[in-house]
């Protein structure tokens, strides 16, 4: 099975920083990627989809980027509503979530 | 509106067994694959498994981790996709949510697709 690790764990940042947060895939994955934001108590959201691909209402400072097994998860002005943990998941070959990055207050 | 409304969570002993149900509405759940994830508290996701529509024969897939003891079915007629655990462990504790494809990000023959919907969640806390 295909093992997603993210890094950093945990990001201290300050609002209007900007933000990147790494995926690695243990084998290709080509761009299926997804990545989701999820705040205590709540359920995930999916933010960025086949890598790159920003879903319907996610605000544009959030991008993606990358294909085959590295992958960024760019903040580019970190605001209030950001502070939260996001996980990245591969859906190349069923599914798998990376262990959760969380973005925290400096 | 879609909605998916899981139930059925609660206090096991070790060595029980529990049935999970989620029940949507807002889409055509006939047609649509659905997911169970579960997230211990403080922990990350985990990916337990999928069931497809009966047009892709109801083809169940399991993560490494759980397969086994983890049966995932439906019932089309109540618009409903269940879990069935047996065996439980302590460290099954967790939130179980089902999930749903996200719409119109569906590619790869129907099988390459991130999560759209999310249940709220039903806690199985497994202790003696």
């Amino acid at each position: 099975d295909i093992q997603m690790t993210q890094s950093p764990s945990t990001l201290s940042a300050s609002v209007g920083d900007r933000v990147t947060i790494t995926c690695r895939a243990s084998q290709s994955i080509s761009s299926w990627l997804a990545w989701y934001q999820q705040k205590p108590g709540k359920v995930p959201k999916l933010l960025i989809y086949k890598a790159s691909n920003l879903e319907s209402g996610v605000p544009s400072r959030f991008s993606g980027s990358g294909s085959g097994t590295e992958f960024t998860l760019t903040i580019s002005s970190l605001q209030p509503d950001d502070f939260a943990t996001y996980y990245c998941q591969q859906y190349n070959s069923y599914w798998t979530f990376g262990q959760g990055t969380k973005v925290e207050i400096k | 509106e879609v909605q998916l409304v899981e139930s059925g969570g609660g206090l096991v002993q070790p060595g029980g067994s529990l049935k999970l149900s989620c029940a949507a509405s807002g889409f055509t759940f006939s047609d649509s694959a659905m997911h169970w994830v579960r997230q211990a508290s403080g922990k990350g996701l985990e990916w337990i498994g999928r069931i497809r529509s009966k047009g892709n024969n109801y083809a169940t897939v399991y993560g490494v981790s759980v397969e086994g003891r983890f049966t995932i079915s439906r019932d089309d007629s109540k618009n409903t996709v269940y879990l069935q655990i047996n065996s439980l462990k302590t460290e099954d504790t967790a939130v179980y949510y089902c999930t749903s494809p996200a719409p119109g990000r569906v590619e790869c023959s129907g099988d390459c697709y991130p999560f759209g919907y999310w249940g709220q969640g039903t806690l199985v806390t497994v202790s003696s």
